[in-house]
């Protein structure tokens, strides 16, 4: 079946740094990207997102760029902060379908 | 949260019991979800209700039953726990479908022993 993935379990930068996380996605039929911020014992939290006629979209601190040849996503976080350590989960749902499928996450950690 | 209220925060049960656990939200949208979030798997849909007493199954429903009875609350129930069921349960709505952001409650800590 077609699933969505990460390439990295883990990320570890330095504060200050750029953070790149990626996500592989299969399904050629998904319209809409998004990327949450998950806090150890909260649930995931909104940050950015992409529809499939983007290829790019900056928020604050934030760009997410998709590449839909070769069916990938990535978060780009500028200037990572130590309150951006956090699990990363991207998600992708099919054009107009109620069935958002998520990535098994990316742990980041930020080292002061 | 977004106005998003799980209850309860925690919860151990024993194998073969019946659980409940529920989803409030203040914010009057149409649509709600219930995940589970399990180690390796990321979350997984089990149901969604796009109204009242209107629900459909998600990709892992199997041992799960839902009911929404009114716009602010789904329920979601495990009628006999099994251990596989042992997990994180999130709950999340949106205004139009998951072609939009959804909004995450807390989650609710369930261990079936």
């Amino acid at each position: 079946g077609e699933s969505v993935g990460l390439h990295l379990p883990t990320l570890s930068v330095q504060e200050g740094d750029n953070s790149i996380i990626n996500c592989a996605y299969s399904n050629s039929a998904s319209d809409y990207f998004i990327w949450y911020k998950q806090e150890s014992g909260k649930g995931p939290q909104f940050i950015i997102d992409i529809r499939s006629n983007m290829d790019k979209r900056q928020g604050q601190r934030v760009t997410v760029l998709l590449n839909k040849t070769v069916k990938h996503l990535s978060l780009q976080i500028a200037a990572t902060q130590p309150g951006d350590s956090a699990v990363y989960f991207c998600a992708e749902t099919p054009y107009n379908n109620n069935d958002m499928r998520f990535g098994a996450g990316t742990r980041l950690t930020v080292k002061p | 949260d977004a106005g998003i209220t799980q209850s309860p925060r925690h919860k151990v049960t024993e194998t073969g019991t019946p659980v409940t656990l529920r989803c409030h939200q203040t914010e009057n949208h149409r649509y709600m979800y219930w995940y589970r979030q399990d180690p390796g798997h990321g979350l997984r849909l089990i149901h969604y209700s796009y109204g009242v007493k209107d629900t459909d199954k998600g990709e892992v429903s199997d041992g799960y039953s839902v009911s929404r009875s009114k716009t602010e609350d789904f329920l979601l129930t495990l009628e006999s726990a099994t251990s596989s069921q042992t997990s994180v349960y999130f709950c999340a709505i949106s205004a139009q479908g998951t072609n939009e952001k959804l909004f995450f409650g807390s989650g609710t800590q369930l261990s079936v022993l």
